[in-house]
């Protein structure tokens, strides 16, 4: 089934270790989103990638790092993770910059 | 930078009442917007979304929405909803930069 997927689908995570999340989709879409969803904040945009290769800067991407080394693969990397890290993260893809986003089923991380 | 702002944070409904999700955004150029909808326990799904043309879409389900653009604004309808809609809401915003913007999101609540 077509789709994004996301790994680990939850994980408890010790202050300062570091830790990627992947997202993969198969869908062939050009940009690719990390966002975290936090009660109260709704969806914030972490990082973005318009196209393979490139990568940019949403609304809150201090302590994550992302790379876009081909088309299906876009994963998150927070250095070292804070207990603020504490949300739920969502990869999103989307066939142009300003379409509609299809999303992962999210993956639940919590720092202690 | 573009912004979006939903007025309603939680909305409590009864089965068959009407409902109406208010959002604006700021932003001064050309926008896609759009509606998606979180069930509960699962991740983002497109309710229905505006490019161009007839300013009243519609969308999965039943719902509709109406982009008037002299007021900013992109408000979700629906004449009658039902228990199965109990979800959370969010209105999102894309700008051809490719950053797009979600609201605080709208929890419903519809009582059986």
């Amino acid at each position: 089934i077509a789709g994004i997927t996301q790994a680990p689908t939850s994980q408890i995570l010790a202050a300062g270790r570091r830790m990627t999340l992947r997202c993969t989709q198969d869908m062939r879409h050009n940009a690719m989103y990390w966002y975290r969803q936090d009660l109260g904040l709704g969806l914030r945009l972490i990082h973005y990638s318009n196209t393979a290769g490139t990568t940019g800067k949403g609304e809150v991407p201090d302590g994550y790092s992302v790379s876009r080394a081909n088309t299906d693969d876009f994963p998150l990397t927070l250095a070292s993770a804070v207990p603020s890290q504490t949300s739920v993260y969502f990869c999103a893809s989307s066939q142009l910059k300003n379409t509609e986003a299809f999303f992962g089923q999210g993956t639940r991380l919590t720092v202690v | 930078a573009q912004s979006v702002s939903q007025h309603n944070h939680h909305v409590i409904l009864s089965e068959a009442a009407s409902l109406e999700l208010g959002c604006n955004y700021s932003y001064g150029g050309t926008v896609n917007l759009f509606w998606y909808v979180q069930y509960p326990g699962q991740h983002l799904q497109l309710l229905l979304k505006y490019f161009s043309g007839d300013p009243l879409v519609k969308g999965i389900k039943g719902f509709e929405a109406e982009f008037i653009k002299s007021k900013f604004s992109f408000n979700l309808r629906k004449p009658s909803v039902q228990w199965s809609d109990t979800a959370e809401y969010f209105c999102a915003v894309n700008t051809n930069a490719g950053k797009s913007t979600f609201g605080d999101g709208t929890t419903l609540t519809v009582k059986p």
